[in-house]
Parts: structure tokens; sequence; C-alpha cells
């Protein structure tokens, strides 16, 4: 499995960007996805990488950095929907979640 | 249909009672997974199915049984419960089972035990 470590939570402002970064074991790695929940919810996709590089979509980014074990996923122009719980997932042989980053946003 | 059913929403449940927990997707995918979630914690993989065969099996104890009817159904049914076991459940489905599969999650089952 992957151990991966993520911060426990981060407040920002409306319209500020937000950095959330994920490291994990290298061993046996297979890509590295980015799913937001919002309270009492299902998770859902924001992002996958499995190459080294940024991939942006709109106003969510993610890096990838497979050399050092490394992500991290940015949130620009940060609304209230926007807080929520961020976790970072990947693994080998099975996918390992990491413990969440909550989000705040502040008006 | 890119959905992931989930049924019920909510569950209150005695120690003694039996009930099942529904899943339901329709979008051929082939692995099927049952994640339980406490809150402010991630997602604990609990099984999972893949071409209708359990895969995988997080040691979970014996009062919760999984069954795959068929490609489209997941059930978690459960039994003997203990309050610890409230939680939400989560059911995942992705195309085949692979760590480079995205996971579509369903919307959950509240579990409140008593």
């Amino acid at each position: 499995g992957q151990n991966i470590d993520q911060p426990t939570e981060m407040t920002a402002t409306e319209g500020a960007i937000v950095q959330i970064n994920c490291t994990y074991q290298t061993s046996g790695f297979n890509g590295l996805f980015w799913y937001q929940q919002h309270a009492g919810e299902a998770p859902t996709f924001l992002s996958y990488n499995v190459l080294d590089g940024l991939e942006e979509k709109g106003r969510f980014s993610s890096f990838l950095s497979r050399s050092k074990g490394y992500s991290y996923l940015l949130l620009k122009e940060l609304q209230m929907k926007d807080s929520a719980s961020y976790l970072c997932v990947g693994g080998d042989y099975k996918l390992s979640f990491g413990a969440g980053t909550t989000v705040t946003v502040r008006a | 249909d890119t959905e992931v059913t989930q049924t019920p929403k909510h569950l209150v449940m005695g120690m003694t009672n039996k009930k099942s927990l529904k899943c339901e997707q329709h979008m051929g995918h082939r692995a099927m997974y049952w994640y339980k979630q406490k809150a402010k914690k991630p997602p604990e993989l609990m099984f999972v199915y893949s071409y209708e065969k359990l895969s995988i099996n997080e040691s979970v104890p014996s009062r919760f049984s999984p069954e795959c009817p068929n490609s489209s159904l997941l059930n978690l049914h459960l039994h003997a419960l203990q309050p610890e076991d409230s939680a939400l459940y989560l059911c995942a489905s992705s195309p085949v089972l692979a760590t480079n599969e995205k996971l579509f999650f369903g919307s959950g089952t509240q579990l409140s035990v008593l």
C-alpha cells in the first residue's frame, strides 16, 4: 500500500489561491487522484496524474513529481462552495486514501 | 447514465436487526466496492468485487456480508451490528479493478446502530 500524507486543515479567503500538498511512498506507484468531498456527500473525482507535470482544469490544477513522491492540488479564485475535504488517493495494487484536507473558505 | 445509486439513504437499526444496503450501477463497470467512512476520516475499503467475484476483503468482521448478484448490483448484508459500526457506507464502481481507474461513488447510506 501507500502511506499518503496531506495537511489536516487549511483556511483561505474567497477569491484567493490555496495549494494542498500531498506526499506518498513511490514504490509501486500507479498514478495519483484528487477527490473532493462535501460534508455528508460522496467523494467526486477532480483529477488524475500519472505523468510528471501540471494538469489544469479550469480553476483547479494538479501537479505531480513521481521522483519526489509529491503532488499538489491548486485551487484558484476560491468560492464559498469550494469549502470541502480534498482527498489525495493513490496506490500500487489497491487505492489508499490520504486523511483528507479540510478547506474552509471565508468571505 | 453515470450514476451509482445507493439505497436507503439513511438507516437506523438495533443491534439484533438484520438489514441490507443496496447499490446499483448501469455503466457496465466490472469492479464494485464497499467503503466505510467515519466522520472527519477518509473512506476505508471493506470489500471489492471484480467480475462478480470477491477479490478483496479487508478483514471485515463477519457481521458484514457482501453479495454481488450480478454485474450491476452490490449488496451489503448487516447482522448483529455494534454501535461503533455507525458510519457512512459508500458504494463505488470502476470500469475494471485497477489503481489507475477512477472511482464513481454513490451518495452513501448513513447508518446508525442503536
